[in-house]
């Protein structure tokens, strides 16, 4: 089945710590993002990427950073320099329309 | 900058009763539009999308969404919901082609209740 799988589903984070969320797709899809969101403000640009080996800031990237050294795979570390970073991520692939398909989600808890 | 505004936090309607969410976008040129329903703890699947063409475009599960230049809107709608429509609605425009950025700019989200 093709689609996009994240992990893990649920994460916890000390204070100071860096921890990355992986992400991988077997679409065969160019384009790949990683979103914040929060209860009641919707979904939040973090990173984006078009092409393996280049990525752009979204909306938020403070205290956030990627890497895309595989066309499938799309991984986000949440350093501790995020000063916020409760909330659940999802990530994201495309083809050239634009429609984008989802992951189930990561919920990043700080503790 | 484009954006967009889904105005109703929160809706509930009866089981059986028709359904409308309403989207109104900002957007310097052709929008891409599309809507998305996100269940509790899930990822985002894609009810429907508008790119070019007929502006009464059908969607997934019963649903429809027509774009409105004039009024630069793209709402959804449904004849009778059923309880398991309950979950949120988002919104999408995009992407910004002057700029390169494909991604794709989400309204707030409306979430829908449906009472038996």
């Amino acid at each position: 089945d093709g689609g996009i799988t994240q992990s893990p589903k649920y994460l916890f984070r000390k204070e100071g710590q860096n921890v990355t969320l992986s992400c991988e797709q077997n679409l065969n899809h160019d384009a790949m993002y990683w979103y914040r969101q929060d209860p009641g403000q919707g979904l939040r640009l973090i990173y984006y990427s078009q092409i393996v080996n280049d990525f752009q800031k979204g909306d938020i990237a403070e205290g956030y950073s990627v890497s895309r050294e595989k066309k499938e795979s799309f991984p986000l570390t949440v350093t501790s320099a995020q000063k916020n970073p409760t909330a659940f991520y999802l990530c994201a692939s495309s083809s050239r329309n634009n429609e984008q398909f989802f992951g189930p989600g990561t919920r990043l808890t700080v503790l | 900058a484009q954006s967009v505004t889904q105005p109703d936090i929160h809706i509930t309607v009866s089981e059986g009763a028709s359904l409308e969410l309403r989207c109104n976008y900002s957007y310097g040129a052709t929008p891409y539009l599309f809507w998305y329903v996100q269940s509790p703890g899930q990822g985002l699947q894609l009810l429907l999308k508008y790119f070019s063409g007929d502006t009464l475009v059908q969607g997934i599960k019963g649903f429809e969404a027509e774009f409105k230049r004039s009024q630069s809107s793209f709402n959804l709608r449904k004849p009778s919901v059923h309880w398991s429509d309950a979950a949120e609605y988002f919104c999408a425009v995009g992407p910004i082609m002057d700029t390169g950025r494909r991604a794709l700019t989400f309204g707030s989200g409306t979430r829908l209740q449906v009472q038996p």
